[in-house]
């Protein structure tokens, strides 16, 4: 199975701020990377999918980036309901469809 | 707007199996562009995708759970259901059903609330 890292396993950060979470793969994925964001208690909600593409209501602060086995989310201007946990998932040799262990997003 | 709901029993006892059931509303489960799929999340942990149906009836299934995983579908009351059988504690997390887009990417567009399964005696 692909393993995908996560990093850094947490992150402090201001509204305002722009950053930047981490993926890679054990293996070369293409583009098949996606982005999840999960509220303490809900769901897990899709934002970025194929690597690049912002899922239909996502705000257009938050990006993806990359190919291959480095993968980056950004968002350019942190907003309060943004501080969650993300995480990333290939869907390149699937199934399994395999997660990372996640990014927590603390309020600094 | 689709939505995914699971429902099941939140307590099962070790070494029994655990049942579920996800209904769709607002949408059709047999649909030719997606999958229907299990997820799990123990306490404090993170995502584990465990199965995936197609309306068909055609199933994939976690490696590592495989022996002891059913997946099925029912197109005429549009659900689906997971059976986990012989659980232990390790089995206990929130379990999600979520649907799976497979047009090109395979990305799991729609989740349920999520429904929180212990296993204890």
């Amino acid at each position: 199975d692909i393993q995908m890292t996560q990093s850094p396993s947490s992150l402090s950060a201001s509204v305002g701020d722009r950053v930047t979470l981490t993926c890679r793969a054990s293996l070369p994925i293409s583009t098949y990377l996606n982005w999840y964001q999960q509220k303490p208690g809900k769901a897990p909600k899709l934002l970025i999918y194929g690597a690049s593409s912002l899922q239909s209501g996502i705000p257009s602060r938050f990006s993806g980036s990359g190919s291959g086995t480095d993968f980056t989310l950004t968002i350019s201007s942190l907003q309060p309901e943004d501080f969650a946990t993300y995480y990333c998932q290939q869907s390149y040799s699937a199934p399994p469809y395999t997660f990372g262990q996640g990014t927590k997003l603390e309020i600094k | 707007q689709l939505q995914l709901q699971e429902s099941g029993p939140g307590l099962v006892k070790p070494s029994e199996t655990l049942s579920l059931t996800c209904t769709v509303s607002g949408g059709s489960i047999s649909s030719k562009d997606y999958y229907w799929g299990w997820l799990r999340q123990p306490p404090g942990k993170g995502l584990e995708w465990i199965a995936s149906v197609f309306y068909t009836g055609t199933t994939y299934y976690s490696p590592s759970l495989k022996s002891r995983l059913t997946i099925s579908v029912d197109t005429s009351k549009n659900q689906f259901s997971l059976s986990l059988n012989s659980v232990t504690a390790a089995d206990t997390a929130v379990y999600y059903c979520a649907r799976l887009q497979f047009l090109e990417w395979y990305q799991f567009d729609y989740w349920g609330q999520g429904t929180l399964v212990t296993v204890s005696s």
